[in-house]
């Protein structure tokens, strides 16, 4: 089981630019969870998807949208790049969502916005 | 979300047990506490999740007060493996996966 797998595992993007980020899911886990994790701190949540549709959004702007296709697999996207926007992005697959059971992270994206 | 204190950093011996404390003195009934951690340059890891009673698994073990408003979790013998993150998170049982991630507590392993 190869577990939840980002790529790029590393990026850097100049201000202003767009930028994709991509996900796979555990096998057999339909939910994806995107966070976005400054250096020193927590993981913050960003969206959820499921059933190819977002379900939870957390207090980002819309520059950050995403999507689900149906292997449940997703991309994260952010337009209009903010210096701020530098950080590692994970990415956490889970089976059914309401279970109150584990998620599972991948190793995430470092990006960097010069 | 409810929210949790944990202290900062904390540090432990190799072979030693860990006690890693955390408090939610707002918790809800229907609020599970979980934690995960966090290794140096990786993606969090889940650890253990409890609602009321004491659990335990082959990672660690959750030792929740009687009021529930505070937890510990325990690490029985510390490797320099265990070095990491630890964070505490309150989800409610209806959550559909949010984790509401703190600072949560570096935990340093001293050989």
């Amino acid at each position: 089981d190869a577990g939840v797998t980002q790529s790029p595992t590393h990026l850097i993007k100049t201000r202003g630019q767009q930028v994709t980020l991509r996900c796979s899911p555990k096998s057999g886990h339909d939910t994806v969870s995107w966070y976005q994790q400054a250096l020193g701190q927590g993981p913050q949540f960003i969206f959820q998807y499921y059933e190819e549709e977002e379900r939870q959004r957390g207090n980002f702007p819309d520059r950050f949208s995403g999507h689900q296709f149906p292997n449940y697999s997703s991309e994260l996207n952010v337009n209009a790049l903010l210096l701020g926007d530098s950080a590692l992005y994970l990415c956490a697959s889970s089976p059914l969502p309401g279970k109150n059971t584990e998620a599972f992270f991948g190793q995430g994206t470092r990006l960097t916005v010069v | 979300d409810a929210k949790t204190t944990q202290p900062n950093s904390m540090e432990s011996n190799e072979e030693e047990p860990v006690h890693l404390p955390c408090n939610h003195s707002t918790i809800s009934g229907t609020d599970y506490i979980h934690w995960y951690r966090q290794l140096p340059s990786q993606g969090p890891e889940y650890v253990i999740h409890g609602l009321t009673s004491n659990v335990n698994n082959r990672m660690a073990s959750l030792a929740i007060a009687e009021d529930r408003k505070s937890s510990t979790l325990i690490l029985h013998r510390a490797t320099l493996r265990d070095a990491a993150v630890y964070y505490c998170i309150l989800r409610d049982a209806g959550s559909n996966y949010k984790l509401t991630f703190g600072k949560g507590t570096l935990l340093t392993v001293n050989p």
